[in-house]
């Protein structure tokens, strides 16, 4: 079964550096998200992507934060500075269609911000 | 707009006994419904979805949730609980994007 995947599964990065997480969605899926759990808590939404651009971003989700496709496989969630706040899982995932179809979650990549 | 509500962030029963997580949601319009789970280190792996056919939702792993509109609830179930189903247990409802409860934690007693 085709499934999402991330890497890497673990980034440890300094504060105030720039990280980028990795995710290659399903082949025919068309709506890309990405969401964060920190330890212990809810799985938060971050933003939603469709047909190239943004269609929903959190609070969360502020200029720090920035999302492309740069190729017709791949899709990447950078953090331009980072912050001890940041350190979490983040999650990317699909799906083929919104409302009715579920979401296909990777495994996470592991963020720790020292 | 839509939500989930999770009553119960931990929930324990000894191995063999049912299985009862609940979940209310809010929604303005029909929902989508899904239970996800999440074993240690892992990504969220959908269990069951409700998407308006029937009422009753058999899931993965002997799971399945019933559907209330007069509760506004969603509650997962297994009538047997086994250790393997020790996890965090995720439900969520669709609108512009998918909406999570907060989870709620299962502990298996042997």
């Amino acid at each position: 079964e085709p499934e999402v995947t991330q890497t890497p599964s673990h980034q440890v990065t300094q504060m105030g550096q720039e990280v980028i997480l990795r995710c290659v969605p399903i082949s025919n899926h068309l709506y890309f998200y990405w969401y964060r759990q920190i330890l212990g808590q809810k799985v938060e939404f971050l933003v939603s992507f469709y047909n190239n651009e943004i269609s929903e971003k959190s609070e969360i989700f502020d200029d720090q934060f920035s999302v492309e496709r740069p190729d017709g496989s791949n899709f990447t969630l950078k953090i331009r500075s980072t912050k001890l706040e940041d350190s979490a899982m983040y999650f990317c995932a699909s799906t083929d269609r919104v409302l009715d179809s579920p979401l296909h979650f990777g495994n996470g990549t592991r963020l720790t911000v020292t | 707009a839509q939500s989930v509500t999770q009553l119960g962030s931990h929930v324990s029963v000894s191995e063999g006994a049912l299985v009862l997580l609940r979940c209310n949601y809010s929604s303005s319009v029909p929902p989508y419904l899904f239970w996800y789970v999440q074993y240690p280190n892992q990504g969220l792996q959908l269990l069951l979805k409700y998407t308006s056919a029937a009422t009753l939702v058999k899931g993965i792993n002997g799971f399945e949730a019933e559907f209330k509109k007069s509760e506004t609830s969603f509650h997962l179930t297994k009538p047997s609980a086994h250790m393997s189903d020790a996890a965090e247990y995720f439900c969520a409802v669709t609108g512009n994007q998918f909406y999570f409860g907060t989870g709620t934690s299962l502990t298996v007693i042997p």
